[in-house]
């Protein structure tokens, strides 16, 4: 089983609509973050979570928001969806000790 | 913000061909890391450095942590097809050190294509 899952892995949505991107993992890591791919671009972060009680804007989190229910989950929402939110969208979470991220398989956006 | 400028963008090499690649910074990070993007995955870490200098392999893999911190090489030795792919550098960063967290910055990627 994949220690971290991401729902759904593709969407097709309209201008206008709320989305929610939902993130779980199985590490037992306290830290997690949500990041934006877009074509022939590196990864650029959004959000990130410490905690349970911690969280934290990223580099491009306008138009974002996010939710950590509990640990092992981490949702990120697009309140209003617009085109130019059409990317590729991962999650990650990363171990206490050295820090080192590792990434969900990802979930394509698309936003008509 | 940090930027990492990672080249070349494209590689297209024959198969058992030498690669490398390289990503530097005007910003010092503390770590620097190599993924590996497949076709509609998630990147895969691939080697990790800790230390200014230090040189470390990973099987047909080799990357090294500038002296200055502020650059980092990938070499792919005989490389195969299952090398094919997309591979990225990440810098890490403190964001908190209270906390030990750390946040990384991405360059935008080697797409590498191999003929057989």
């Amino acid at each position: 089983d994949a220690d971290v899952t991401q729902t759904p892995r593709n969407r097709i949505t309209k201008t206008g609509k709320r989305i929610m991107l939902e993130c779980s993992q199985t590490k037992g890591h306290d830290r997690m973050y949500w990041y934006r791919q877009d074509p022939g671009l590196g990864l650029q972060l959004i959000y990130y979570s410490f905690d349970v009680k911690d969280i934290n804007k990223g580099e491009i989190s306008d138009g974002y928001s996010v939710s950590r229910q509990a640990q092992a989950k981490f949702s990120l929402s697009l309140e209003s969806a617009i085109p130019n939110q059409t990317a590729l969208y991962f999650c990650a979470t990363s171990d206490p000790l050295l820090d080192t991220q590792y990434f969900g398989p990802g979930t394509r956006l698309t936003v008509l | 913000g940090q930027q990492l400028n990672q080249s070349p963008q494209s590689m297209f090499i024959q198969e058992g061909e030498d690669v490398s690649m390289n990503c530097t910074s005007s910003s010092i990070f503390n770590t620097w890391l190599w993924y590996k993007q497949d076709p509609g995955e998630g990147p895969v870490l691939l080697i990790a450095l800790y230390k200014a200098g230090e040189l470390t392999s990973n099987g047909r893999l080799t990357a090294q942590f500038g002296i200055t911190r502020k650059d980092s090489f990938l070499n792919i030795s005989a490389s195969i097809p299952s090398d094919v792919g997309i591979y990225f550098c990440a810098g890490q960063l403190h964001v908190k050190r209270s906390q030990g967290a750390q946040k990384l910055v991405f360059g935008q990627g080697t797409r590498l294509t191999i003929n057989p």
